[in-house]
């Protein structure tokens, strides 16, 4: 089993709609969660660090839930500029090592018009 | 503020050729990670400092590679001699002990080894 897993998809979803996707993560010790957009041929960028009470930016809405070891990205009336690749990243909850990130996969959106 | 920032942003060399990738942090970030993408490897971490100092090399791929980073605003990170296989995207991020370890990215080095 991978340390940290994602749905690669593609999501394909109508502008407009509500699309969610999932991140399990293998290290119940692990502490920061993180939501990171790719654009293709662009580097990652840093879309929500996910706390453990969730929070939301705007149409994006973060949440972890540590019982069943996942975090989850909603993002509310899509946008065609919301398509991209979205990676989830996770620290790998030993103490020394806690600046490190564990990368998942990504998943991959496509929004349509 | 400047992010981070990587040169060159494209490289195309023949196999067996020395590269050699830069890469400037944010400053005031005390970690940098070196990173490689490929489609069929995803993003892998490669080795990463803490105050100049690294702290873990293993993923590191083979003794090829080699990084380095003299003082807090620079480091490189090399491959010689270069292969085919090692044609990927290899990105800098660097990130503060003061935040909540979020990493931030550089561009990225699009690296072509024919």
């Amino acid at each position: 089993r991978k340390e940290v897993e994602q749905d690669p998809g593609p999501f394909n979803v109508p502008e407009g709609a509500t699309v969610a996707f999932n991140c399990t993560y293998s290290n119940s010790a692990s502490q920061s969660f993180f939501w990171y957009r790719q654009d293709c041929r662009k580097e990652p960028k840093l879309l929500m660090s996910v706390y453990s009470s969730g929070n939301e930016d705007g149409r994006f809405t973060a949440q972890l839930n540590r019982a069943s070891q996942y975090i989850s990205l909603l993002i509310r009336d899509s946008k065609l500029s919301d398509s991209a690749t979205y990676l989830c990243a996770v620290s790998p909850g030993v103490m020394d090592s806690n600046y490190q990130l564990i990368w998942g996969a990504g998943t991959k959106l496509i929004i349509k018009p | 503020d400047a992010g981070v920032i990587q040169s060159p942003r494209h490289e195309v060399t023949e196999m067996g050729q020395e590269v050699t990738l830069r890469c400037k942090p944010i400053s005031g970030h005390d970690y940098l990670f070196w990173y490689r993408q490929t489609m069929m490897r995803g993003l892998e971490l490669l080795i990463y400092f803490n105050n100049n100092v690294p702290i873990d090399d293993s993923g590191m791929p083979e003794d090829r590679f080699s990084a380095k980073m003299p003082n807090a605003s620079f480091s490189t990170l090399k491959i010689q001699p270069s292969e085919p296989r090692d044609s990927a995207v290899y990105f800098c991020a660097s990130s503060s002990p003061d935040g909540y370890n979020e990493q931030f990215f550089g561009p990225g080095t699009r690296l072509t080894v024919l």
